[in-house]
């Protein structure tokens, strides 16, 4: 049973440039989620995406924008990057109608 | 505003030294909490989802407990594998997002 993957594993962009994040969920499920890590931190939400709407939305500006395709996979897109949006991006999934989200690996994005 | 906080930040155990982590919370209802083992570099790993309190969870060397307040991860007799960063997280009874705490950081020593 295939887990959650995530592509790229590591990214460097400079600053000003955009950026895109993919992500496919386990299978069976139907529901992504985006959260950024910093480093010693514990995950922040990012967005939510069901039915290939967004459900729900973090505390991230509009820079921060997603889409999620009829097969489930999803896509995050970060515009005019910043330094500070240097850190691991992690996706998760979930079936609707349950609460547990599994982690994929992460991408490690660096903004120099 | 919902939050969570874990402590300690960091513990260092010889290995078979049993202890516990602790996670506090503050939501407006609760839907879930969960527990995640988070390895350097990689995404979290799901151990245990608790309900209700009074609600309790085992696996391995691992037992989850959940009061209104808090939750525990008890860790019994560890081993070196057992080293990794803690997470909490907790879902909001009408939100769909996770809150998650800072996570503790557990060394085992053999």
């Amino acid at each position: 049973d295939a887990g959650v993957t995530q592509s790229p594993t590591h990214l460097i962009k400079t600053r000003g440039q955009q950026v895109t994040l993919r992500c496919s969920p386990k299978s069976g499920h139907d529901t992504v989620s985006w959260y950024q890590q910093a480093l010693g931190q514990g995950p922040q939400f990012i967005f939510q995406y069901y039915e290939e709407e967004e459900r729900q939305r973090g505390n991230f500006p509009d820079r921060f924008s997603g889409h999620q395709f009829p097969n489930y996979s999803s896509e995050l897109n970060v515009n005019a990057l910043l330094l500070g949006d240097s850190a691991l991006y992690l996706c998760a999934s979930s079936f609707a109608r349950t609460s547990e989200q599994y982690f994929g690996p992460g991408t490690r994005l660096t903004v120099t | 505003e919902d939050q969570v906080t874990q402590s300690p930040e960091a513990l260092r155990l010889q290995e078979g030294e049993s202890s516990s982590l602790n996670c506090s919370y503050t939501v407006s209802g609760l839907r879930g909490l969960f527990w995640y083992r988070q390895d350097p570099g990689k995404g979290p790993e799901f151990l245990f989802t608790l309900y209700s309190a009074g609600e309790e969870k085992e696996k391995e060397r691992l037992k989850a407990t959940l009061t209104k307040k808090e939750s525990f991860l008890h860790i019994t007799a560890p081993k070196p594998e057992d080293s990794a960063t803690y997470l909490c997280a907790v879902q909001p009874e009408y939100g769909q997002n996770f809150v998650f705490g800072p996570g503790t950081r557990l060394s085992v020593l053999p």
